[in-house]
């Protein structure tokens, strides 16, 4: 069965520097998300992707963070200038074309970024 | 309460028992999905119900939907030791580009 692929499994990173996070999503699949978990705790929306622009994003997703899908199978989530409260796991997810609403999502299984 | 809250936040049954949880959620939807997501690793569907719809159900999984009380259920029957997870309902709002999750329940099966 075809899989979100996320890379790397673990990335950890002095505060100020830049990271980013890489998403195979499903091949058929157009429309794209990161959510993202502090540990045990709610899963936050960070943004959708959908025809090469942003459809929808939270207030978490601020000027230091930016997607880009720069080849038609990547998708990545850059965070220009990591801050402490940045570690969490971040997953990538992705859906087919929503008819009535959102398909479901398959999800990656996450990278678990660490900010010291 | 925010969009998406599950009740109770912890649960701990033997298995065989049936487990039950809720979701409350405060805006028009247009579905609503229930994931379930083992530790550290990612959240995996596992059914989704529509606004018109009040009851689905697949294998020992049995969903409700109450759009007048803005609340739904996941019911799972006979529950095994390979339950033990999070589990969390997801809102798919009538006017967004997302899924918004819950917070979750932790659900402990215990052989």
């Amino acid at each position: 069965e075809p899989e979100v692929t996320q890379t790397p499994s673990h990335q950890v990173t002095q505060m100020g520097q830049e990271v980013i996070l890489r998403c195979v999503p499903i091949s058929n699949h157009l429309y794209f998300y990161w959510y993202r978990q502090i540990l045990g705790q709610k899963v936050e929306f960070l943004v959708s992707f959908y025809n090469n622009e942003i459809s929808e994003k939270s207030e978490i997703f601020d000027d230091q963070f930016s997607v880009e899908r720069p080849d038609g199978s990547n998708f990545t989530l850059k965070i220009r200038s990591t801050k402490l409260e940045d570690s969490a796991m971040y997953f990538c997810a992705s859906s087919e074309k929503r008819g009535s609403g959102i398909s479901p999502l398959h999800f990656g299984n996450g990278t678990r970024l660490t900010v010291t | 309460s925010q969009q998406g809250e599950e009740d109770p936040q912890a649960l701990s049954i033997q298995e065989g028992e049936n487990a039950t949880m809720n979701c409350s959620y405060k805006t028009s939807i247009n579905n609503l999905q229930w994931y379930r997501q083992n530790s550290g690793r990612g959240l995996v569907h596992l059914i989704l119900i529509r606004s018109n719809e009040r009851e689905k159900h697949s294998g020992r999984l049995r969903v409700t939907l109450d759009t007048s009380k803005k609340s739904s259920s996941l019911l799972i029957t006979a529950s095994r030791a390979a339950d033990t997870a999070s589990y969390f309902c997801a809102t798919d709002e009538a006017a967004g580009n997302k899924l918004t999750f819950g917070g979750g329940t932790r659900v402990l099966v215990k052989p």
